[in-house]
């Protein structure tokens, strides 16, 4: 079946710092994989998307490269801000059908000034 | 405009007793899923809705779950007999599945936390 694994947090950094979060992928098929982003006592939100190889999706400072030969879709932000804490989810979903998606488990990052 | 909105955003029962979760989408959007976010599980699919109609119902965990939607518009997630294990952050999201190009944008609201005592 569909799974994404994603890196265990949390992860507390320092602001202006590099971010990245792993994120690896199982599916078949060809998926669409997704970024998205729960603020503290926000609901979930897409933060960024991409839909075949070698596309990369980027959104407030964030990206992340579709990788079809290492089955990735690693975040990364070049400098991160206090306002960037938050639960990261990696997701999934196939086209056709439900379009349901397949979330990784989180990845809670603290920004500290 | 208008999010998806869920109801109640807290609901605390006693284990053997029925609950209901209500979901409002955004308006016009044919989409509809129900998931489940829970510290040992993570987020999980539960159901699918394409308009009135539920084809894909993989997510759900047991008979004691059920979920119907009328006019293509609220949805409404019941759980029979509730247990502990059913405590968890309930979510709806919503989209509109064409026209367009996939995938589309799920938006979710902000959740109903349930506590099974």
């Amino acid at each position: 079946g569909n799974s994404v694994t994603q890196m265990e947090g949390p992860v507390t950094l320092s602001e202006e710092a590099f971010l990245t979060i792993n994120c690896t992928y199982t599916a078949t098929g060809y998926p669409s994989l997704f970024w998205y982003v729960q603020y503290p006592g926000e609901g979930l939100q897409l933060l960024l998307k991409a839909t075949k190889a070698d596309d990369k999706g980027s959104n407030k400072g964030f990206e992340a490269t579709y990788r079809k030969e290492t089955t990735s879709f690693h975040l990364e932000k070049g400098s991160v801000q206090v306002s960037d804490s938050a639960v990261y989810f990696c997701a999934l979903s196939t086209q056709g059908g439900s379009e349901k998606l397949v979330f990784g488990k989180g990845t809670k990052l603290t920004v500290n000034p | 405009g208008a999010g998806v909105s869920q109801s109640p955003s807290n609901k605390v029962t006693e284990k053997g007793k029925d609950v209901e979760l209500r979901c409002d989408p955004i308006s016009g959007h044919t989409a509809l899923y129900w998931y489940r976010q829970s510290l040992g599980q993570g987020l999980e699919f539960l159901i699918y809705f394409q308009g009135n109609s539920a084809p894909d119902k993989s997510g759900l965990p047991s008979d004691r779950f059920s979920a119907e939607r009328t006019g293509g518009s609220v949805s409404t997630l019941t759980i029979q007999r509730t247990q502990q294990e059913d405590s968890a952050v309930y979510l709806c999201a919503s989209s509109l599945q064409g026209p367009g190009t996939a995938p589309y944008e799920q938006y979710f609201g902000p959740g109903t936390r349930l506590t099974v005592t």
